[in-house]
């Protein structure tokens, strides 16, 4: 069974830019979690969807947006590129989502994603 | 709002040994889980143990068991017989009823050959 996968791997934009990561779930899963990591704040969520629709969404500026797919496939979206977006962006899907609570998140390898 | 609180920012063991990670996090919650992940350099996060607050047994599984005190709001990880390749950043993190994962700073671990 494949993992989670996430593209790009690696991503340098400018500043103003923005710019679309995806993930792709593990397969018969429907819920995909959002999550930036960075060395000064650490892992932080961001928003997590469930069958096309977003279940909840954390603490983030407006310029953070994402979407799911019927096929279960996420995107995110960050326009108006900052310095500080400069992170690892880690996705999790999972089968049931984090209402159920009883299902493992299974995370991808992550996206770097780096602003000049 | 839930918080987690890692202690110890990095930690050294020798192989074979025993180490033991702290963890505490605050929620008013009664209705929480509580993991532990590991993050390798591949970037990738690894379930490693995972406990449900309402049990009072200590989850375990082969080295690696937590030592879980609900009333101190404590969530320990302990690694026994350490092996090379448990070397990585471990996170510990809670997760409350229809709400996401809060995760601790991070625990970095080196096994020591």
């Amino acid at each position: 069974k494949a993992g989670v996968t996430q593209t790009p791997r690696y991503l340098i934009k400018t500043r103003g830019q923005q710019v679309t990561l995806s993930c792709s779930p593990i397969s018969g899963h429907r819920s995909v979690s959002w999550y930036q990591q960075t060395p000064g704040q650490g892992l932080q969520f961001l928003f997590e969807y469930f069958s096309e629709t977003q279940r909840n969404k954390g603490n983030f500026p407006g310029r953070f947006s994402g979407r799911q797919f019927s096929n279960s496939r996420s995107e995110m979206n960050v326009s108006t590129l900052e310095l500080g977006d400069s992170a690892l962006y880690l996705c999790a899907s999972s089968a049931t989502g984090t209402i159920a609570m009883n299902t493992e998140a299974f995370f991808g390898q992550g996206t770097r994603l780096t602003v000049v | 709002a839930q918080t987690v609180t890692q202690s110890q920012p990095e930690m050294s063991v020798q192989e074979a040994e025993t180490v033991t990670l702290s963890c505490t996090y605050d929620t008013s919650e009664n209705n929480y889980y509580l993991f532990w992940y590991k993050q390798p350099p591949s970037r990738q996060m690894i379930l490693v143990i995972r406990q449900e607050a309402y049990k009072q047994q200590n989850a375990t599984e082969n080295r690696f068991s937590v030592n879980f005190q609900k009333a101190a709001k404590s969530f320990s990880l302990k690694i026994s017989d350490s092996q090379l390749g448990d070397t990585a950043m471990y996170f510990c993190a809670a997760l409350n009823y229809g709400q996401n994962f809060v995760f601790g700073p991070g625990t970095r671990l080196s096994v020591l050959p």
